[in-house]
């Protein structure tokens, strides 16, 4: 099974500023996805990254404030732009290699915005 | 937008109680998962159910899928306390929806 390495782990940052967050797996998956979760609640799309062409952003997500890069099949990043305090929160890399595979995921990074 | 409702939200119960949880949608999907995640961690999968009408189990854990490939159930027996976490069902097509999830805390 995969082994997806996120980083960082958590961090803080003031308003207006952006974090770039990163993604590793261990070996080659065909799909990526980016959610977010709310400490406590389920998890929510934010994207699907596609290796070597843009993103696929689900409703009430853009590109202009989540860029997401995936130049292979084992790496992606995720920049939260010009953050907000509504931005705070866990954000999460996953990926699968197959549709009814398993989707494994990073430990998330946990972000606050203040 | 294919939703997933899940129920309950949260359940707490005492040790060596059984227990149902449910996840329901109007979509059909090619397959349904069900997850568990830890705090601090990511959702690690526990099952996947494929065929309409599938059931399968994992120990004291009874996963199974409607006939209409539609919804889903998770069934505990004798709950024990390693039990308690965050259990999530998700809906597979070319992305994965994931429902509301259930909290679950199970009392010594």
């Amino acid at each position: 099974s995969a082994v997806i390495s996120q980083k960082p782990s958590r961090d803080i940052c003031q308003r207006g500023t952006s974090l770039t967050i990163q993604c590793q797996v261990d070996s080659q998956v065909t799909m990526m996805f980016w959610y977010r979760q709310q400490p406590g609640q389920s998890l929510t799309l934010i994207a699907t990254a596609n290796q070597g062409s843009e993103a696929t952003y689900e409703s009430g997500f853009v590109i202009d404030k989540f860029p997401i890069s995936r130049p292979n099949l084992t790496f992606s990043t995720l920049t939260v732009s010009n953050m907000s305090p509504e931005d705070s929160s866990i954000y999460l890399c996953s990926g699968r290699t197959s549709t009814n595979s398993p989707l494994h995921f990073g430990n998330g990074t946990r972000l606050t915005v203040t | 937008t294919q939703l997933l409702e899940q129920s309950p939200q949260f359940l707490s119960i005492q040790e060596g109680e059984n227990l149902t949880v449910y996840c329901n949608s109007s979509s059909v999907f090619s397959s349904l998962q069900w997850y568990r995640q830890e705090p601090g961690e990511g959702p690690v999968l526990l099952v996947t159910v494929v065929t309409g009408g599938e059931v399968k189990k994992l120990k004291r854990l009874t996963f199974q899928f409607g006939d209409a490939r539609k919804d889903s159930s998770l069934h505990i027996t004798a709950a024990q306390t390693g039990d308690t976490g965050l259990y999530l069902c998700a809906g597979v097509y070319d992305k994965i929806i994931f429902g509301k999830g259930t909290r679950l805390h199970i009392l010594p």
